[in-house]
């Protein structure tokens, strides 16, 4: 199995420019994660999903960012218009959720977003 | 709210020491703790633990549970430079899908 697969790996980019970040979680996976990690504050969570379905979307900061997950196989997260605040890493994971899921998840090399 | 808090948040230590990484959690309906490294990439996953009382054990690391005064240690016995990493706690909690909400993370460093 490739494992979850992000890109892109970096990204550089202007303030006020539109980000786009896509993940493809591991086959058969039903639950899908993204996490920002900063030194400051460690790994958070923005949102999951489940089945498709987004569950908990509490930890996104603003309405500047989104999430969708048209397929099983693909997810995206969108940074619209981007901040300098918003350089970080941002991680996507996926794991098996259900009676013989285990909570262990996978997670994706990260795509490290710098805004200028 | 959810909260898992890890200590301490750094730790510098002499190859051969043994360290020992604390989390503890307050979380709505507990279903596991796990424990990651993270080394300059992505979390690698370490240990899942679920019954108090049970020593999970992988080489010179081994990780145990208290569900009772909710915490979980992370011992390092016989330390190397390449055990030199993020540690990362976090708690699963069973609402519909399996969230996994983070500890800070205790930076670990080992000097030769």
């Amino acid at each position: 199995d490739a494992g979850v697969i992000q890109s892109p790996r970096h990204e550089v980019t202007e303030m006020g420019q539109e980000v786009t970040l896509r993940c493809k979680p591991i086959s058969g996976h039903n639950s899908l994660f993204w996490y920002r990690q900063t030194m400051m504050r460690g790994l958070e969570l923005l949102i999951y999903f489940n089945n498709n379905v987004p569950i908990d979307d509490s930890g996104m900061p603003e309405d500047r960012f989104s999430a969708k997950m048209p397929n099983a196989s693909f997810s995206t997260l969108k940074i619209q218009p981007s901040e300098p605040r918003d350089s970080a890493v941002y991680f996507c994971a996926s794991s098996f959720a259900g009676a013989r899921g285990t909570g262990e998840l996978f997670f994706g090399e990260g795509s490290r977003l710098t805004v200028l | 709210e959810d909260k898992v808090v890890q200590s301490p948040l750094s730790l510098v230590v002499h190859e051969g020491d043994t360290v020992t990484l604390n989390c503890s959690y307050e979380v709505t309906n507990f279903r596991s703790l796990l424990w990651y490294k993270q080394e300059k990439k992505a979390p690698t996953f370490l240990f899942m633990l679920t019954s108090s009382g049970i020593e999970k054990k992988s080489g010179r690391l081994s990780s145990i549970l208290d569900k009772k005064e909710l915490f979980s240690i992370l011992n390092i016995t016989a330390t190397q430079t390449g055990d030199s990493a993020i540690y990362l706690c976090a708690v699963v909690s069973s609402q519909g899908a399996q969230k996994l909400v983070f500890g800070q993370g205790t930076r670990l460093t080992i000097n030769p």
